[in-house]
């Protein structure tokens, strides 16, 4: 039982590159979440969704776009990187019925 | 919307002492979840305790206890006999309780706190 995995862990991206975040949990979780890190600010919420197929905006939602094919996969995209989108980001799940958010390990991204 | 305030950017505690680290939090809502996180330099988030606004009974977890005020919007965290491994960056978190929410946390900014040997 792996938990909640995040790849990769660390990215280095250039401004206006593209790149997708994968977090998959194996605890069979209805809801799942992308935060993200930033210092003096704590973790603020990206997207996230309900259930498979469903997704929805969260607080800080701007230059993101995510993906809910499958159950146990939350996929998180950056179409056109920018330096503001240097953070630490995090993924978590939780099941229905429960109060715990299982978190990933984090990514670090740098957009230079 | 709900917001949460952790007044104390860094903390400093002597090995074996007693800390406590402030959270204040503003909702509207009657019920609801709080919950304590310890982000250590691995960066991985951990729960430390939860308490459901419900429970007039503060949470306890080995050393680690929680004052929750509700009338006064506050839930503060205390760590009794503190250990060099519970150095550690601390969030305080609110969850809604209504059943249509998405479950999401909502974060205080962290309290970054030093245990001194």
């Amino acid at each position: 039982n792996a938990g909640v995995t995040q790849t990769p862990k660390f990215r280095v991206l250039k401004t206006g590159q593209s790149m997708t975040l994968l977090c998959a949990q194996d605890m069979n979780h209805e809801y799942m979440y992308w935060y993200r890190q930033d210092p003096g600010m704590g973790l603020r919420l990206i997207h996230y969704s309900v259930g498979e197929g469903t997704t929805a905006k969260g607080e800080v939602p701007d230059g993101y776009n995510v993906s809910r094919l499958k159950k146990q996969n939350f996929l998180l995209g950056l179409e056109s990187a920018a330096p503001s989108q240097t953070s630490v980001y995090f993924c978590a799940s939780v099941a229905s019925g429960y109060n715990e958010q299982f978190f990933g390990p984090g990514t670090r991204l740098t957009v230079l | 919307a709900q917001t949460v305030t952790q007044s104390q950017p860094e903390m400093s505690v002597q090995e074996a002492e007693t800390v406590t680290l402030s959270c204040t939090y503003d909702t509207s809502e009657s019920d609801y979840y709080l919950f304590w996180y310890k982000q250590p330099p691995s960066r991985q988030m951990i729960l430390v305790i939860r308490q459901e606004a419900y429970k007039q009974q503060n949470a306890t977890e080995n050393r680690f206890s929680v004052n929750f005020q509700k009338a006064a919007k506050s839930f503060s965290l205390k760590i009794s006999d503190s250990q060099l491994g519970d150095a550690a960056m601390y969030f305080c978190a609110y969850r809604s309780f209504f059943m249509g929410s998405a479950r999401q946390l909502t974060f205080g900014s962290g309290t970054q706190l030093t245990v001194l040997p």
